[in-house]
């Protein structure tokens, strides 16, 4: 099994939708949460970064960590086209060793 | 804004080659690290080291090594390039003890 699980889609979205991403992970000693946006052809860059569990909001953008289903969700409101890109979660118990998700593919069709 | 270059965007190269795969940052952070991603795979650590001169394993090391000679500069070496290590190369930096780690473009390297 592995650390991380993230279903690599696709997902294919109308524009204005509300967009659910999820991962799972099966250690528990994981504290620290993050979530990448990569775009094609270009590294990934930090979108949403959450400590232990709870919920954080960024704009259109609200991550959720439930510690104790080991879930971890983002949320995208009102998704636009320029949203279309890889979204990579990300856990860590210290910043030498973070475990990334495979990515889930986002298109969000005008 | 932080900057993470990457010496190539796109390089091939011939089986038996040695690879050298630069990465430069400019906000003087003390973490670099370098991942290879893949699909259905995700980003998997190779190396990354916390100070000049300094270098730590990651999941996968086999078939590479690092040099870190300066504060900046984090170099990936293949000693000799194998088809198995065709694959995006990233370069990532932050600081000390934050999490937030700035990624550079990716090298896509190809071994044939």
């Amino acid at each position: 099994q592995k650390e991380v699980e993230q279903d690599p889609g696709p997902l294919s979205v109308p524009e204005g939708a509300i967009v659910s991403l999820n991962c799972t992970y099966s250690n528990s000693a994981f504290q620290y949460f993050m979530w990448y946006r990569q775009y094609s052809r270009k590294g990934p860059e930090l979108l949403m970064y959450t400590y232990s569990s709870g919920n954080k909001e960024d704009g259109r953008f609200t991550a959720q960590v439930d510690k104790s289903s080991k879930y971890i969700s983002l949320f995208i409101r009102d998704s636009q086209p320029s949203d279309s890109a890889t979204y990579l979660c990300a856990m860590a118990y210290n910043n030498n060793d973070m475990r990334f998700g495979a990515g889930t593919r986002l298109t969000v069709k005008p | 804004d932080v900057k993470v270059t990457q010496s190539s965007r796109y390089l091939v190269k011939r089986t038996g080659e040695k690879v050298f795969l630069e990465c430069v940052q400019d906000m003087d952070h003390e973490n670099m690290f370098w991942y290879r991603q893949d699909p259905g795979l995700g980003l998997r650590l190779i190396y990354f080291s916390y100070d000049v001169k300094m270098k730590e394993k990651g999941d996968i090391p086999e078939g590479y090594s690092v040099s870190r000679e300066k504060k900046e500069r984090f170099s990936l070496i293949l000693e000799s390039a194998s088809t198995n290590q065709t694959s995006m190369y990233l370069c990532a930096s932050c600081p000390g003890h934050s999490y937030e780690q700035y990624f550079g473009p990716g090298t896509r390297l190809t071994v044939t």
